[in-house]
C-alpha cells in the first residue's frame, strides 16, 4: 500500500531564506508526483507536476525534484517571502487515473517578515 | 486550467441530518473527484464521479453514506448522509486537466454537532 510522508510537519523561517521541504513515498511505482499549496479557505493550488520519467520541474522560485528509485521528492523554495506561508502537500498518482492521488499530511510553512 | 465553484463554503449541521455539496466546473470534464480532509489529516479520495454511470467509491466509503450525482459534464453533487460528528471535515471536489494537473474547488468546511 502506497504511503506518503512529509517532513517536517511544520517549519518557521525568516524572510529571504532558501528552504527545502521533503516528501517520501513507499512504492516507487508511481505515475507522477505533484506538489500543492493549501491556503485556509481557498482549496488547493497545484504548484508543480513531475512525471515519473522526469527528474525535476521548475516554476519561478520553486524547484521540485524526484528520485523515484529512493522514493523521495523535494520542494526547494528560493528567497522565501511572507506570502509563501501556507501548507505544502505532496501527492503521488499510482495509475493513469490521474485524479486519484495519495497525499502526504503536509508541511505548514511560516515565513516571518 | 479549470475554475471550480463549490457550495456551500461552510455549514454547521445537526447530527442525523444530510448535507448536499455542489460543484460546478467552467468546462466539460469526463471525471470529477471528491476528496475529504479530516482535521489534521491528509486528503483522502472518496469517489470518482463519471457522467452517465454510477460513481466509483474508494475503500471505506459507501454509496449509502456518500451518494453522488453527475447529471452532466460540468456539475456534480456529493451528499453526506445521516451525519455524525466524525463527518466533520473539509470536502473538496476536483478535476484533472489536459496536462494531468489536478484542480480543486475551494472546499466545504462541515461541522456536525
Amino acid at each position: 500500500k502506497q504511503e506518503v510522508t512529509q517532513i517536517p510537519a511544520a517549519l518557521s523561517v525568516p524572510e529571504g531564506e532558501n528552504l527545502v521541504l521533503n516528501c517520501s513515498f513507499t512504492d516507487s511505482a508511481i505515475y507522477n508526483l505533484q506538489w500543492f499549496r493549501q491556503d485556509p479557505g481557498k482549496g488547493l493550488t497545484s504548484l508543480l507536476l513531475i512525471q515519473s520519467s522526469q527528474r525535476e520541474q521548475t516554476s519561478g522560485r520553486l524547484n521540485a525534484s524526484l528520485d523515484k528509485s529512493s522514493g523521495r521528492s523535494t520542494l526547494y523554495i528560493a528567497a522565501s517571502q511572507p506570502g509563501d506561508s501556507a501548507t505544502y502537500l505532496c501527492a503521488v498518482t499510482i495509475s493513469s487515473n490521474t485524479g486519484k492521488l495519495i497525499f502526504g499530511q503536509g508541511t505548514t510553512l511560516q515565513v516571518k517578515p | 486550467s479549470a475554475v471550480i465553484s463549490q457550495k456551500p463554503s461552510r455549514d454547521i449541521c445537526q447530527r442525523g441530518t444530510s448535507l448536499t455539496i455542489q460543484c460546478q466546473v467552467d468546462s466539460q470534464v469526463t471525471m470529477m473527484f471528491w476528496y475529504r480532509q479530516q482535521p489534521g489529516q491528509s486528503l483522502t479520495l472518496i469517489a470518482t464521479a463519471n457522467q452517465g454511470s454510477e460513481a466509483t467509491y474508494e475503500s471505506g466509503f459507501v454509496i449509502d453514506k456518500f451518494p453522488i450525482s453527475r447529471p452532466n459534464l460540468t456539475f456534480s453533487t456529493l451528499t453526506v448522509s445521516n451525519m455524525s460528528p466524525e463527518d466533520s471535515s473539509i470536502y473538496l471536489c476536483s478535476v484533472v486537466t489536459g496536462n494531468e494537473k489536478l484542480f480543486f474547488g475551494s472546499g466545504t468546511q462541515l461541522s456536525v454537532l
